[in-house]
């Protein structure tokens, strides 16, 4: 099965809070699992991405959490701020082939 | 370095009538991609590159065609468009198919009426 679902459709957050964006998957061949920030009018920039040895990963507020036997990764923003607005796109790739995306996260984080 | 660009930014067009939407890196890469991002569906990949002069089709390559004469150009062709095929068209480019990241252009906004 080659597709990733994401959850919630939409997210709204208060200023500091914190925001959370699941994605889920059926192909254990999955070996990459990158999370894409797009704002407003601008293409997506990838944010930070896991494989699948490892259960976390952190870049300052963002953080990966993985778990390889649910099938499931998620996204964590930590004192999410309003410049944090924008789509977020889980994807997964098997090696030697093309990314597949999640349908997108609208998050919006309120001052 | 300008990385990925797209041309034109936004384009309306009159059901039948044709275009062509062009793609350029200036990162040296060897893979290029054309998306199409629409509301609840995420990115779809329509056709993609692996050098120059190749292509293949990607997900939802039906009603498009694509061309890779110049390793540093990827166009995008509509030759009867559709309604069905208003929706935010991004380019993409990688160094390889392995390669981690990809590198997006900032899309074309295409309405069809």
């Amino acid at each position: 099965q080659q597709q990733v679902k994401q959850s919630p459709q939409s997210l709204i957050v208060q200023k500091g809070g914190i925001s959370i964006i699941n994605c889920a998957y059926e192909n254990t061949a999955f070996d990459y699992f990158p999370w894409y920030q797009q704002f407003p009018g601008k293409g997506p920039a990838l944010l930070i991405a896991i494989r699948p040895d490892v259960s976390e990963k952190k870049e300052g507020r963002f953080t990966i959490s993985f778990n390889k036997s649910a099938k499931q990764f998620s996204l964590h923003i930590m004192d999410s701020q309003p410049g944090d607005s924008a789509t977020y796109f889980c994807a997964a790739r098997i090696y030697g082939q093309n990314f597949v995306f999640g349908p997108g996260t609208r998050l919006s984080v309120l001052p | 370095n300008a990385g990925v660009t797209q041309t034109p930014k936004f384009r309306v067009l009159k059901t039948g009538q044709s275009m062509t939407l062009l793609c350029a890196q200036d990162m040296n890469h060897e893979y290029m991609y054309w998306y199409r991002q629409d509301p609840g569906m995420g990115l779809r990949l329509i056709h993609y590159s692996v050098g120059e002069g190749t292509t293949a089709k990607g997900e939802v390559p039906d009603g498009y065609n694509v061309s890779r004469l110049k390793k540093q150009n990827f166009l995008l062709g509509l030759e009867s468009a559709a309604p069905s095929q208003t929706s935010v068209y991004f380019c993409a480019s990688s160094y390889g198919r392995n390669t981690d990241t990809q590198y997006f252009g900032p899309g074309t906004r295409l309405t069809v009426l």
